[in-house]
C-alpha cells in the first residue's frame, strides 16, 4: 500500500498569499497518477487537480500541481477567501486507492 | 449528478445498503467508486466497479473486503454499496463518485451510523 505524508498539517496565510502543499509518498506513483481535492466543511470533495497537473474543469488557473514519482505539489497562487479549505492528494496508479491526511489551509 | 441514499442508524453486526443515482451524464460508459469519511476524519477509498465494456470488475479496501459488495444497474443509472456485518468503525458519510482512479463528481454523500 502506498503511503501518502501531507505537509503541512496545518497551514496559517492570508488572503492574496501563496500557499505551497507537499504530498509525498511512500513508493513511486506510476504514471503520476496523483489527484488533489479540496474539501469545505459539510460539504463533498472536489476534484481539483488530476494526473499530477492537470487542471479539472471549471477550476481557476491560480490552482496548479506539479511533481511526479513520491514527490508532489499543489500551488495556490493567490488565496481567494474561499479557497480556505482542507485539501487532500490521493494516488490512484495502484489499488488500492490511498489519501493522505489532509492539509487545512486557514486564515491567518 | 449523483445523490446517494439509504443511509442509517444500524446495530453493530446488522445489515444495509446504501444507493447512489446518476443522472445527466450516460452512467453506463462509468466506472463508480465508493469513499467513506469517518467523523472528523479524512478520507477512505472503499472500492469501485467498473463498467460494462471493463467485465464490471470490482475491488475493494482490505478493511471492507469480503464484507462489502459494489453492484450497479445500468438500466436505473444506480450503483449499491452492500454493507454486512457492520462494525462501529464503519460509522461514516459515504460517497460515492464517478471514474475509478481520479473521481468527479462526487455525491453529497449519506451518513451511516453503527451502533447499538
Amino acid at each position: 500500500e502506498i503511503v501518502l505524508t501531507q505537509s503541512p498539517g496545518t497551514l496559517s496565510l492570508s488572503p492574496g498569499e501563496r500557499a505551497t502543499l507537499s504530498c509525498r509518498a511512500s513508493q513511486s506513483v506510476s504514471s503520476s497518477s496523483l489527484a488533489w481535492y479540496q474539501q469545505k466543511p459539510g460539504q463533498a470533495p472536489r476534484l481539483l487537480i488530476y494526473d499530477a497537473s492537470s487542471r479539472a474543469t471549471g477550476i481557476p488557473d491560480r490552482f496548479s500541481g506539479s511533481g511526479s514519482g513520491t514527490d508532489f505539489t499543489l500551488t495556490v497562487s493567490r488565496l481567494e477567501p474561499e479557497d480556505f479549505a482542507v485539501y487532500y492528494c490521493q494516488q490512484y496508479g495502484t489499488s488500492p486507492r490511498t489519501f493522505g491526511q489532509g492539509t487545512k489551509v486557514e486564515i491567518k | 449528478q449523483l445523490v446517494e441514499s439509504g443511509g442509517a442508524l444500524v446495530q453493530p453486526g446488522r445489515s444495509l445498503r446504501v444507493s447512489c443515482t446518476a443522472s445527466g451524464f450516460t452512467f453506463g460508459d462509468y466506472s463508480m467508486s465508493w469513499f467513506r469519511q469517518a467523523p472528523g476524519k479524512g478520507l477512505e477509498w472503499v472500492g469501485f466497479i467498473r463498467n460494462k465494456a471493463n467485465g464490471g470488475a470490482t475491488e475493494y479496501a482490505a478493511s471492507v473486503k469480503g464484507r462489502f459488495t459494489i453492484s450497479r444497474d445500468d438500466s436505473k443509472n444506480i450503483v449499491y454499496l452492500q454493507m454486512n456485518r457492520l462494525r462501529t468503525e464503519d460509522t461514516a458519510v459515504y460517497y460515492c463518485s464517478g471514474g475509478w482512479g481520479w473521481v468527479d463528481p462526487w455525491g453529497q454523500g449519506t451518513l451511516v451510523t453503527v451502533s447499538s
